[in-house]
């Protein structure tokens, strides 16, 4: 299992301005994911993070607009880049555990994030 | 989309009922994960279930996988009021694709 640690749990922002997302792991991992969850909606994967190479974004989420640090294997932030009433929204970090049948998806507690 | 279905969207029961919640998904799988989220805020894992198995147990828990169908189900039993949540399957092998949800409501 993981455990992850992800900050601020919420925040209300105003809108141009640009907030950064912390998530900080209990061990090593290769790969982070970072998803974003609108209001009455299930969750929707932004981006994958490696560390020592650019975050790969998935469609209709860009780089300017989300962008990713992934400094070392237990750490990543995202950040969202001013920002409109539209991303309101939960934001969740990820890790995944194990090979195989065996691979597991932990979160962290999410970022409630309100733009006004 | 490849996202999942989940069914029904909203449940209400009272308290000692059982709920069940079905899951669809559109490719093939290694596994399939359950998890609830309490008022919109992180995930909490509940089971995994591998592409091999057809019936888990964990507690009050039990998740049913149909592979040919590409489709699970999850059962609580003896609901409690604190089982009220939104449920998401999830498939996928490190980037997940999660289900539309259901959000059930447990009355005391």
């Amino acid at each position: 299992s993981a455990v992850i640690s992800q900050k601020p749990s919420r925040d209300i922002c105003q809108r141009g301005t640009s907030l950064t997302i912390q998530c900080q792991v209990d061990s090593q991992v290769t790969m982070m994911f970072w998803y974003r969850q609108q209001p009455g909606q299930s969750l929707t994967l932004i981006a994958t993070a490696n560390q020592g190479s650019e975050a790969t974004y998935e469609s209709g989420f860009v780089i300017d607009k989300f962008p990713i640090s992934r400094p070392n294997l237990t750490f990543s932030t995202l950040t969202v880049s001013n920002m409109s009433p539209e991303d309101s929204s939960i934001y969740l970090c990820s890790v995944v555990t194990g090979t195989g049948r065996n691979t597991e998806a932990f979160f962290g507690q999410g970022t409630r994030l309100t733009v006004v | 989309s490849q996202q999942g279905e989940e069914d029904p969207q909203a449940l209400s029961i009272q308290e000692g009922e059982n709920a069940t919640m079905n899951c669809s998904y559109k490719t093939s799988i290694n596994n399939l994960q359950w998890y609830r989220q309490n008022s919109g805020r992180g995930l909490v894992h509940l089971i995994l279930i591998r592409s091999n198995e057809r019936e888990k147990h964990s507690g009050r828990l039990r998740v049913t996988l149909d592979t040919s169908k590409k489709s699970s189900s999850l059962l609580i039993t003896a609901s409690r009021a604190a089982d009220t949540a939104s449920y998401f399957c999830a498939s996928g092998f490190q980037k997940l694709v999660f289900g539309t949800g259901t959000r059930l409501l447990v009355s005391p």
